[in-house]
């Protein structure tokens, strides 16, 4: 069975850019969840998709939004980029939307914003 | 503010020592605690989900214990090698979505 994959795997935008990420889920996996890794600190929930629906978003402003498809892979927009959203962006799929299912991780995307 | 709370931050230990990490986060509306691996230019990786308070799991030298009351969990590992070399992270679920809220994490450093 296939993993994540994340593309792309490196990035470097200038404030005031509109990114996309792109994030293939495991096989047999219909959930997407998306979190932010910022330097130093653990990685912090952005959104999920389940079944191409948001199923929860954490505190980040709108100008993060998110697609699910569906083949279940995923896309993470972020508009008007600013120097603070400079971090590893992970992706994640697992079986079904509950907390208690383990989410199989990319190895990330790491976008750089001047 | 949901907090997950993770010590030590950072351990460095000799080939074969045992050790262990504490995990710490809101004892009221648990769901399931994760425990992963995450090493140097890979993707994190499951180690365990636990959900009832006493949950103790184990994967060969690496064990977890659960305890939901106090709310924190213990992860231990038994005679390290080098290749346990690698950040582990706690991340709790209070059930009413799949949000994580992950701690800040334990880097683990195993010198042989």
């Amino acid at each position: 069975e296939t993993g994540v994959t994340q593309s792309p795997t490196h990035l470097i935008k200038t404030r005031g850019q509109q990114v996309t990420l792109r994030c293939s889920s495991q096989s047999g996996h219909n959930t997407v969840s998306w979190y932010q890794q910022a330097l130093g600190q653990g990685p912090q929930f952005i959104f999920q998709y389940y079944r191409e629906e948001e199923n929860g978003r954490g505190n980040f402003p709108p100008r993060f939004s998110g697609l699910q498809f569906p083949n279940y892979s995923s896309e993470l927009n972020v508009n008007a980029l600013e120097l603070d959203d400079s971090a590893l962006y992970l992706c994640a799929s697992s079986w079904t939307r509950s907390g208690a299912n383990v989410l199989t991780f990319g190895a990330g995307s790491r976008l750089t914003v001047l | 503010i949901l907090n997950v709370e993770q010590s030590p931050q950072s351990l460095h230990v000799q080939e074969g020592d045992s050790t262990n990490f504490t995990c710490s986060f809101p004892s009221s509306n648990f769901y399931a605690l994760h425990w992963y691996r995450w090493e140097t230019a890979k993707s994190p990786e499951a180690l365990f989900v636990m959900t009832l308070n006493g949950d103790e799991k184990k994967k060969g030298r690496i064990s977890a214990t659960l305890n939901t009351k106090e709310g924190y969990s213990y992860l231990y590992i038994k005679g390290s090698q080098p290749e346990d070399s690698a950040t582990y992270l706690c991340a709790f679920n209070s059930g009413n979505t799949g949000k994580l809220i992950f701690g800040q994490g334990t880097t683990l450093q195993v010198k042989p």
